[in-house]
């Protein structure tokens, strides 16, 4: 079985301002790991997604995240927010047989203020 | 190529009565999912089905069941709807793939009073 955590509930920032997301998962199996945001009254759309190979992921909008096995983390990143990044965002995991069953973590509130 | 699209968007029902809800997934997409979303519990699934067989599913009681159809459409159900089951319910498709990527719909807000 799989778990996600992120460490985070709430995260204000400034515009313009870097943002890192964090997000912790465990699992016996490999794994491949999934960001997503849902912006309000609206479905989860993919930001990004680690399958295999380099290990620092880039997505839609600007959004990074980096792999690291050894810590089992997959944070997000970006350089520099918009207020059109204030979202719920969600890490998840999907490994071994699960099929179409991903894992989410509790999503992580990021707030942009201008 | 049109997204997964759900029916209804809103809804309210009271305690007791059943619901269903509708599901078209991305054209050429074989598998669905269906997660329920609320405060408390954030995003938790219930099943996957594909090409018409239910292949997992999650920790939710027996009055939350679904099915496919031969055209990839899916639906669920859920009989006697308890106040606990006000939700936002989303379904999301895959390719045959295995990259494990899903497609979510905008999701059917349930309310129950």
């Amino acid at each position: 079985a799989q778990s996600v955590t992120q460490l985070d509930s709430q995260v204000p920032v400034f515009e313009e301002a870097p943002v890192e997301l964090r997000c912790n998962y465990s699992s016996s199996v490999s794994v491949y790991l999934f960001w997503y945001v849902q912006y309000p009254n609206q479905g989860l759309q993919l930001l990004l997604k680690y399958l295999s190979g380099s290990t620092l992921v880039k997505g839609i909008n600007g959004f990074e995240a980096e792999f690291n096995k050894s810590q089992t983390s997959f944070h997000l990143r970006k350089p520099s927010v918009h207020i059109s990044d204030t979202a719920e965002y969600f890490c998840a995991v999907i490994g071994g047989t699960s099929y179409g069953k991903l894992t989410f973590g509790q999503g992580t509130i990021l707030t942009v203020h201008p | 190529k049109a997204g997964v699209t759900q029916t209804p968007r809103y809804l309210i029902k009271t305690r007791g009565q059943q619901v269903t809800l509708s599901c078209s997934p991305i054209s050429g997409h074989r598998s669905v999912s269906w997660y329920q979303q609320t405060p408390g519990q954030g995003l938790q699934f219930l099943f996957e089905y594909f090409s018409e067989t239910q292949r997992n599913k999650g920790n939710f009681p027996g009055r939350f069941s679904g099915r496919q159809f031969s055209n990839s459409r899916s639906e669920m159900n859920v009989s006697t709807l308890e106040l606990g089951d006000s939700a936002l319910y989303l379904c999301a498709s895959r390719s045959d793939a295995n990259t494990g990527e899903l497609f979510f719909g905008e999701g059917s807000r349930l309310t129950v009073l």
